[in-house]
């Protein structure tokens, strides 16, 4: 089955303790991306990949680090988390290359912050 | 710059009356469009997509949509309103040059009995 997989999907944690979020795809995809949804914002782009070991900030990039060793992996790390990186985050993944294609999402992470 | 506006952050219809939810996009070129839904606690579905084809797309769960070039605009329509439609909707417009991704802030749709 085609599918993104995120981990955790539930995660509290306390100001400045390291955590990573996985995000994997089984799709061949190029490009993956990292968003992050907060009430009233809809959903703003931290970061994306067009492909492996290419990645670019999105909106709201601070605070986060990603790294795209393999295709299928796409990880979001918070290396200091704060409060105000509470929220929901989804990853996602597509073809590229300008055609139209949609992006495949994950479950979503919902984060809490202490 | 490539950009959506959602023009209502709630809309509120009785259930069996017309949908429309208004979303105008900003663009220098034909952009590639798209809504998306997501009910409470789950993940984003794909409603439609707008692949220059056809300016009237067919969606899942009798959803549509019209891309008018003149309006900049690409409104989400369904003719009759089902108690399952109340969810959270985002028109959404791709950039080709990057693929970059854009959001609206997302209309709730709310239905009332």
């Amino acid at each position: 089955e085609a599918q993104v997989t995120q981990n955790p999907r539930y995660l509290i944690t306390v100001t400045g303790k390291k955590l990573t979020v996985t995000c994997s795809q089984n799709m061949n995809h190029e490009y993956m991306s990292w968003y992050r949804q907060d009430p009233g914002l809809g959903l703003r782009q931290i970061y994306y990949s067009m492909n492996v070991e290419v990645t670019d900030k999105g909106d709201v990039p601070e605070g986060y680090k990603v790294s795209r060793k393999e295709k299928r992996n796409f990880p979001l790390i918070l290396e200091s988390p704060s409060p105000n990186q509470t929220s929901l985050y989804f990853c996602a993944s597509s073809f590229s290359g300008g055609s139209v294609e949609t992006q495949y999402f994950g479950p979503g992470t919902r984060l809490l912050v202490l | 710059a490539q950009s959506v506006t959602q023009l209502d952050s709630h809309v509120s219809v009785s259930e069996g009356t017309p949908v429309l939810l208004r979303c105008n996009y900003s663009s220098s070129y034909s952009p590639s469009l798209f809504w998306y839904v997501q009910h409470p606690n789950k993940g984003l579905q794909l409603l439609l997509k707008y692949t220059s084809a056809a300016t009237l797309v067919k969606g899942i769960n009798g959803f549509e949509a019209e891309f008018k070039k003149s309006e900049t605009s690409f409104h989400l329509t369904k003719p009759s309103a089902h108690m399952s439609d109340a969810a959270e909707y985002f028109c959404v417009v791709r950039r080709l040059k990057d693929d970059k991704i854009i959001f609206g802030k997302g209309t709730r749709l709310h239905i009332l009995p």
